[in-house]
């Protein structure tokens, strides 16, 4: 069956310290691969977006992988700050017949400790 | 900037009444999406539009419609609102110029139905 699979708990970080999140994905097989902030109460932010081609991308603070021989995509926020704290989700974007479709994982609540 | 709006932030309705939720964007977008998030299972996608006056079903259509005769707006309708549709709704748009397809996410719905 298709999954697409992100940790369920809570991940506590220190303040400073490089927060790593995981997203695993089993019988599909996107052309991209995209990350979204979501705060309580509030939509989804987009944040980066990864092609299958690439194995690495980076904006300001964060960075993104993909890899798709393992089908894992980890996300990094480097010189975390408590104003990260959030819920990140991943989502797999299956391009076909000209149209984008995401499929979004249940996403991982990050709590940036001072 | 990107703007999503929905109609209402949080709204309470009994079981069988009809529910309208719209959903605007002002950013001249090809592409509407609603979706509802629960916890635990992510968002999922209930209805999509690619055109005005198009339609297309997403994995959790039973018991929605939807509706699209401007570009601009899209309107989610509950025929007969049941306790399981109580539920967070986002609204979502994305362009179809190029191939990747980040969406941008409206504030959400918190629908009760009771």
């Amino acid at each position: 069956s298709q999954k697409i699979e992100q940790n369920s708990e809570a991940l506590n970080i220190q303040e400073g310290k490089t927060a790593t999140l995981t997203c695993n994905y089993t019988n599909y097989s996107p052309a991209y691969l995209q990350w979204y902030r979501q705060d309580p109460g509030r939509g989804p932010v987009f944040l980066l977006l990864i092609r299958e081609n690439e194995k690495e991308k980076r904006k300001e603070r964060l960075k993104v992988t993909f890899d798709t021989t393992l089908k894992q995509s980890l996300f990094h926020i480097t010189a975390s700050q408590p104003a990260d704290s959030a819920t990140y989700l991943c989502a797999l974007d299956l391009f076909s017949g000209g149209y984008n479709k995401l499929i979004f994982g249940a996403g991982t609540r990050l709590a940036v400790h001072p | 900037d990107v703007k999503v709006t929905q109609s209402s932030r949080y709204l309470v309705k009994r079981t069988g009444e009809k529910v309208f939720l719209e959903c605007v964007q002002d950013m001249d977008h090809e592409n509407m999406f609603w979706y509802r998030q629960d916890p635990g299972l992510g968002l999922r996608l209930i209805y999509f539009s690619y055109d005005v006056k198009m339609k297309e079903k997403g994995d959790i259509p039973e018991g929605y419609s939807v509706s699209r005769e401007k570009k601009e707006r899209f309107s989610l309708i509950l025929e007969s609102a049941s306790t399981n549709q109580t539920s967070m709704y986002l609204c979502a748009s994305s362009t179809s110029q190029g191939v990747e397809g980040e969406q941008y996410f409206g504030p959400g719905t918190r629908l009760t139905v009771t």
